[in-house]
């Protein structure tokens, strides 16, 4: 069965610091693997990763994936209270449907 | 314009009782999505349409029932609520060949 695995499941820091959070995957026919960012409602697209763009970068947060060890980081340096949420790692896996597998997320708390 | 909305945000019911979530993108999609986030923050895909069609209909009780009159809207019937019902349920669209889904902001369902 289809799996997506998050790590840590939380992680609290104080601002400044860098976090980097885990994805670890499991599918048939993996096409593309998405971070997103829930705050109180609903998710918020950050990166879509593919074979052809492998690493991301928007302002303090980047993404990699490694398709070798069907895994992807997403960092984030200089943290600030903002970036409070749930992080949510999916992947795209069966290919004839546009179904996304979601991990159980990590809960980052960034305090003052 | 909110891009895709859901109706109602908040619903508290008894068990036993029949309700309904409605959804509606305004974004020009061919595909939508319901998807159940429990009390762990788990999301997990329920059903998806493409074009009014059903494409994915995972392991879901038949007491949930998908409607959709056209490609703009899906909605989702439940009927004999049951306790365990009681998440959060997010509406979601994406269009083929693009990064991701557009979420809507999600309606908490408390079955007591």
């Amino acid at each position: 069965e289809d799996k997506v695995v998050q790590s840590p499941l939380s992680l609290v820091v104080h601002e400044g610091d860098t976090v980097t959070l885990n994805c670890s995957y499991e599918v048939t026919n993996f096409r593309s693997l998405l971070w997103y960012k829930q705050e109180k409602k609903a998710p918020t697209f950050l990166f879509m990763l593919t074979s052809s763009g492998i690493e991301k970068k928007s302002g303090r947060l980047s993404s990699i994936l490694d398709k070798k060890e069907l895994s992807s980081i997403l960092n984030i340096t200089a943290t600030q209270t903002g970036d409070s949420a749930i992080y949510l790692c999916a992947v795209y896996g069966v290919s004839n449907t546009d179904k996304l597998i979601f991990g159980t997320g990590t809960r980052l708390q960034v305090f003052p | 314009d909110t891009a895709v909305s859901q109706t109602p945000k908040y619903l508290v019911t008894q068990m036993g009782n029949d309700k309904s979530i409605k959804c509606e993108q305004n974004l020009g999609h061919d595909t939508m999505y319901w998807y159940k986030q429990d009390s762990k923050k788990f999301l997990k895909i329920m059903f998806s349409y493409n074009n009014k069609e059903l494409i994915i209909n995972e392991t879901v009780p038949n007491r949930f029932s998908p409607k959709s009159p056209d490609k703009a809207h899906l909605n989702l019937h439940i009927n004999s609520l049951e306790l365990g019902d009681s998440a959060v349920y997010f509406c979601a669209s994406s269009q083929a060949g693009t990064s991701g889904y557009t979420f809507g902001s999600g309606t908490r369902l408390t079955v007591v």
